[in-house]
Parts: structure tokens; C-alpha cells; sequence
């Protein structure tokens, strides 16, 4: 009964290769994320996501695209991995002007 | 540029103690305030939460303090207990703007039995 849960909770690729990680939310929220957490804990913003707009951290290269096929899901999808993308994923959701919940998190290692 | 600074990086309290931890901000447009906490492997949880129209929020244990003219706010868990030790993280969000979160750099607090 996870309220905003991610598939897979490891990833481990190669340089080079495309992967997506699944978010899905049982909250009935109208605005999900993706955040990036790095080996120093440092949590950062890469995207918001709701039906009608989506917003890009300016920071974050265009290989990463969030893909929504749904209002309850938001995917994240990579092209081309490279070493510095190895960190934790994590999703989150939102209705209206209340907080966000997060998922339990993706960790991804590029080798 | 770290728009939400966060001190200090990690913190040994004893237990039944006050933990206190520090941030400040530079954006005046961010108008709301949570504080999330993070155990090893677990994503994070909305711990408490506050908007500039109060200077201070109280559930059980933690209480934020907000000081709007100094771009300030602060964490106090009072009666600090082992179970509390985890990394906290403060946060800010503007209103609109996709209402994305912009974290502090996180604390490590540890409380000893």
C-alpha cells in the first residue's frame, strides 16, 4: 500500500546504455517529480510534472526526459549513461499546495 | 549558487537533549518551509512544515522557529532520542513555479543512548 512507489530499486548499467525507472502514485495527486540525490546526500530538483506543464530544471542535460502516460505515473528515461548519473532517484508527489511525498528511491550505478 | 543553507553537517546529541539544527535562505519568493527526514535506504518524510505568517510551528517533539527578516529558520527536536537519528533536510518553495522543493545540504544527527 506504498503511496508513491518506483520500480526498479537498483540499476546497475553500462556507459553508454538507456534505462528508465518507474514511478507510480496511488495518491490521486496532479503534480509529480524526480529528484537527484548525490553521494554527498545533496538532494536536487530535476523535474515537475503535472497534465498541463512541465518544468525543467535548467541544470539538468537533455538526456534525461520525464514521460507520463498517465496522471498517476511518471517515468524517467536516460539516454547514453555516463559515470556522473550514478546517484539516487527519487520521485515525489503532490496535490494543490500541500507537501510532497516521496518514493522509496532508485539507485543507479553506471560502471 | 546554494539558495538554502543548511548547518551543521552532522550532530551528536545526547539523549533526552535539544537537537537543533539551522538554515537560511536567500530567495524572498519561497513562502513555505518544510523539513524532511531521511533513514538509511528509505526516501524522504515529510517531518514538519511552516509558512512565513508564523513565527513558530509546534507537533510533539519538533517545533520550527521561523524569523522572516533575517531569511532564518531552525528545527528543534526537543527530548532527542535514538530513534531521531537520521539525516534532516530543510527545504523552501516558492508558490507556483511547479512548486519544486530546493534542499539544504542535509544533517546528520546522531543521538547517543
Amino acid at each position: 500500500d506504498t503511496a508513491v512507489s518506483q520500480t526498479p530499486k537498483y540499476l546497475v548499467t553500462q556507459m553508454g546504455n538507456d534505462k528508465s525507472i518507474k514511478c507510480e502514485q496511488n495518491l490521486g495527486h496532479d503534480t509529480m517529480y524526480w529528484y537527484k540525490q548525490d553521494s554527498k546526500k545533496f538532494l536536487k530538483i530535476m523535474f515537475s510534472y503535472n497534465n498541463k506543464e512541465l518544468i525543467i530544471n535548467e541544470t539538468v542535460p537533455n538526456r534525461f526526459s520525464p514521460k507520463s502516460p498517465d496522471k498517476a505515473h511518471l517515468n524517467l528515461h536516460i539516454n547514453s549513461l555516463e559515470l556522473g548519473d550514478s546517484a539516487v532517484y527519487f520521485c515525489a508527489s503532490k496535490m494543490g499546495g500541500s507537501s510532497q511525498f516521496f518514493g522509496p528511491g532508485t539507485r543507479l550505478t553506471v560502471l | 549558487q546554494q539558495q538554502v543553507k543548511q548547518s551543521p553537517q552532522s550532530l551528536i546529541v545526547q539523549k533526552g537533549g535539544i537537537s537543533i539544527i539551522n538554515c537560511a535562505y536567500e530567495n524572498t519568493a519561497f513562502d513555505y518551509f518544510p523539513w524532511y527526514q531521511q533513514f538509511p535506504g528509505k526516501g524522504p518524510a515529510l517531518l514538519i512544515a511552516i509558512r512565513p505568517d508564523v513565527s513558530e510551528k509546534k507537533e510533539g517533539r519538533f517545533t520550527i522557529s521561523f524569523n522572516k527578516s533575517a531569511k532564518q529558520f531552525s528545527l528543534h527536536i526537543m527530548d532527542s532520542q535514538p530513534g531521531d537519528s537520521a539525516t534532516y533536510f530543510c527545504a523552501a518553495t516558492p508558490a507556483g513555479a511547479g512548486n519544486m522543493l530546493t534542499f539544504g545540504g542535509g544533517t546528520r544527527l546522531m543521538v547517543k543512548p
